[in-house]
């Protein structure tokens, strides 16, 4: 089984800063096969991005995605109000499909 | 609008079983697989498993098989979930999803969107 790795665990910024997530793969992921979701308190998960750098429909191109070898990072490159939230990466290469433990973002 | 509504909140006595449901609209649902995950209050996701609608074609994580069993009604657009001997660690938000998936790379693999969720309660 794949474990994802999140860090940090918190990510503690202001609007307009630029957020830099991590998830590191414990193997490698195949065909870069990973996505990114943003949860909000009390809603269903988002998608964000997958194939590691694909934008979901609707979803701003501030947000963006990115892998070297078993690293994958998400970017928001301006914080807005509405970003602050619990961010999950998952991988779906191998079976069975797993998710990271998530990263906070919260208001400074 | 694509958009996946589940069943309502479950309270269950430990040993019970029950059964979530997930209508499926706004899309060809045969066409597409639909994933099962959950997520315990404050915790993290799991993957439960994923079933075809149009030929009940299953996966599952080897954590949840024999425990869980997931099975589609294509007619009435409709996943299900059943919840085996049930136990207070079954305790969680349990969400369907549907499976996107990529014509260009024949891939499919992440959830979009997302059921709202059902909330499960294991409590004697």
């Amino acid at each position: 089984e794949i474990v994802l790795t999140q860090s940090p665990a918190t990510l503690s910024l202001s609007p307009g800063e630029r957020a830099t997530l991590s998830c590191r793969a414990s193997q490698s992921v195949r065909s870069s096969y990973l996505a990114w979701y943003q949860q909000k308190p009390g809603q269903a998960p988002r998608l964000l991005i997958y194939g590691a750098s694909s934008r979901a429909t609707g979803i701003p191109d501030r947000f963006s995605g990115s892998r070297s070898g078993t690293d994958f990072t998400l970017t928001i490159s301006r914080l807005e109000p509405e970003d602050f939230a619990v961010y999950f990466c998952q991988q779906y290469g191998s079976s069975p499909w797993t998710f990271g433990q998530g990263t906070q973002v919260k208001i400074k | 609008e694509v958009q996946l509504v589940q069943s309502g909140a479950e309270v269950k006595k430990p040993g019970e079983s029950l059964k979530i449901s997930c209508k499926g609209s706004g899309y060809n649902f045969p066409d597409y697989w639909i994933g099962w995950v959950r997520q315990v209050p404050g915790k993290g996701l799991e993957w439960i498993g994923n079933i075809y609608p149009e030929d009940s074609g299953t996966t599952y994580n080897p954590s949840f098989q024999g425990h869980v069993t997931i099975s589609a009604d294509k007619s009435i657009t409709t996943a299900y979930l059943q919840l085996n001997s049930l136990r207070a660690s079954d305790t969680a938000m349990y969400f369907c999803a549907r499976l996107g998936y990529s014509a260009a790379t024949r891939t499919r693999g992440w959830f979009d969107p997302w059921g709202q969720g059902t909330l499960v309660t294991v409590s004697s």
